[in-house]
């Protein structure tokens, strides 16, 4: 089974500096998408960016853009110039190929004006 | 464009009660999901219907848990009786396709109280 950590329950960070959320995740398979999702406070979540295991180039969606260390199983997100929008709970998510996705715990970020 | 519509937001019920949720996808969405979410914790899958097929629905507690996406469109999940161990946000989430790659669009939740 696969298994998904997000070591930081709680971070904090000032307007307009950069922060990074971690993840790791534990599965024996080759092929997989790895996802960060973001829930504002009683809103919807949505996607923020994905990544495909067979990819070597990070993603980046504008602001954001991850750490994808395959080898070490990690994929982390990192949040430039961050904005009190950002303010949110972050889930990290794995889905194998051809199987359902498994999230982390979440990491509640808060913005600081 | 509507996105994913849940209803009720909230409910509170008595265990041993029945309670039902409905989820309308976004239009032309033919993948639906069916999450439970605990506090502090991310979602974990109940069940997933493509169109009006029930393709992943290991995770669902079958002997309480039903649910069901008659026309393949909007669709409902049920829990007779409820226990307290059922409090918790279900969340609805479409995508245009089967593909991980589709990007699946959340609805608000269901906040669900057992008393």
């Amino acid at each position: 089974a696969q298994t998904v950590t997000q070591s930081q329950p709680e971070m904090s960070v000032q307007e307009a500096e950069t922060v990074t959320l971690s993840c790791t995740y534990d599965t024996s398979e080759n092929n997989y998408y790895l996802f960060w999702y973001k829930q504002p406070p009683s809103r919807q979540m949505i996607l923020v960016i994905r990544q495909e295991a067979y990819k070597q180039q990070n993603a980046t969606e504008n602001r954001f853009s991850v750490n994808f260390q395959k080898a070490a199983k990690s994929f982390s997100l990192k949040i430039s110039d961050s904005q009190l929008g950002d303010t949110a709970m972050y889930f990290c998510a794995f889905a194998p190929n051809a199987g359902k996705s498994t999230f982390g715990d979440g990491t509640t970020l808060t913005v600081k004006p | 464009e509507a996105g994913v519509v849940q209803s009720p937001r909230y409910k509170i019920i008595e265990k041993k009660q029945p309670v039902a949720f409905w989820c309308n996808p976004i239009s032309g969405h033919n993948t639906l999901y069916w999450y439970l979410q605990n506090l502090g914790q991310g979602p974990e899958l109940l069940i997933r219907y493509e169109n009006e097929e029930a393709v992943d629905d290991s995770q669902l507690p079958k002997d309480r848990f039903s649910a069901e996406r008659l026309k393949g469109v909007d669709s409902t999940l049920k829990i007779q009786p409820a226990e307290l161990g059922d409090s918790a946000v279900y969340l609805c989430a479409s995508s245009t396709g089967t593909s991980l790659l589709d990007t699946q669009y959340f609805g608000p939740g269901t906040r669900l109280t057992v008393l």
